[in-house]
């Protein structure tokens, strides 16, 4: 199964906004309303930041910010701070064959 | 305090068996979906399991199906996932995550890692 499909890398300046696309087809993404978004730092566990495509998660900063259309997922990050340099993952619920796809990951750099 | 645990990974060789298990603890571990999810060295995440909430049913990623088995024992808050027939191609870091009713993971273990060669 092909995994979704996300730029491999997006970079901005700190305060500056950038959003992340992510790519899927009407049976992954444009037929399903479970789509998430998850940050990974090196060497650690990734972390849900988006739920059910636009829910952020308790204790989640509300510079994270997500939305649908069609077949396309996009994580926007606003005010860009250091700390948010890091690997993004999407994810969505699949009504064939695999039940979750994950995109390829995006590597977020902060100028 | 609410947590998983990953535990079982190691060197193998190509066409062994191996079972990981993943432990829980701080919350109601019978009243969540769990999954599996891998990722190879500098690669991205790829799901390959879930496992209802009772056991009562699991599906499986078409690159572990037929040679993987998520299970659980709600007694003892454990998952495991029983991988066979071990190929290069499974040398990853395993994580267990949370998943509440709906496909999404809101809590991951911190991973354990199982190397495959020849």
């Amino acid at each position: 199964q092909s995994a979704l499909t996300q730029p491999a890398s997006v970079s901005g300046s700190p305060g500056q906004s950038i959003t992340i696309s992510c790519s899927g087809t009407s049976s992954d993404i444009g037929g399903s309303n479970y789509v998430s978004w998850y940050q990974q730092y090196p060497g650690k566990a990734p972390k849900l930041m988006i739920y059910d495509v636009s829910y952020r998660p308790s204790g989640v900063s509300d510079r994270f910010s997500a939305s649908k259309s069609g077949n396309t997922a996009s994580l926007t990050i606003s005010a860009l701070q250091a700390e948010d340099e890091a690997d993004y993952y999407c994810s969505s619920y699949r009504s064939i064959s695999t039940l979750v796809l994950f995109g390829g990951g995006t590597k977020l750099t902060v100028l | 305090q609410v947590e998983l645990v990953e535990s079982g990974g190691g060197a193998v060789q190509t066409g062994t068996s191996l079972r990981l298990s993943c432990a829980a603890s701080g919350f109601t571990f019978r009243s969540y979906q769990m999954h599996w999810v891998r990722q190879a060295p500098g690669k991205g995440l790829e799901w390959l399991a879930v496992i209802w909430y009772d056991g009562s049913n699991s599906h499986y990623g078409d690159s572990v199906k037929g040679r993987f088995t998520i299970s659980r024992d709600n007694s003892r808050n454990t998952l495991y996932l029983q991988m066979n027939n071990l190929r290069g191609e499974d040398t990853a870091v395993y994580y267990c995550a949370r998943g509440p009713l709906r496909w999404y993971f809101d809590l991951w273990g911190r991973g354990t890692l199982v190397t495959v060669s020849s």
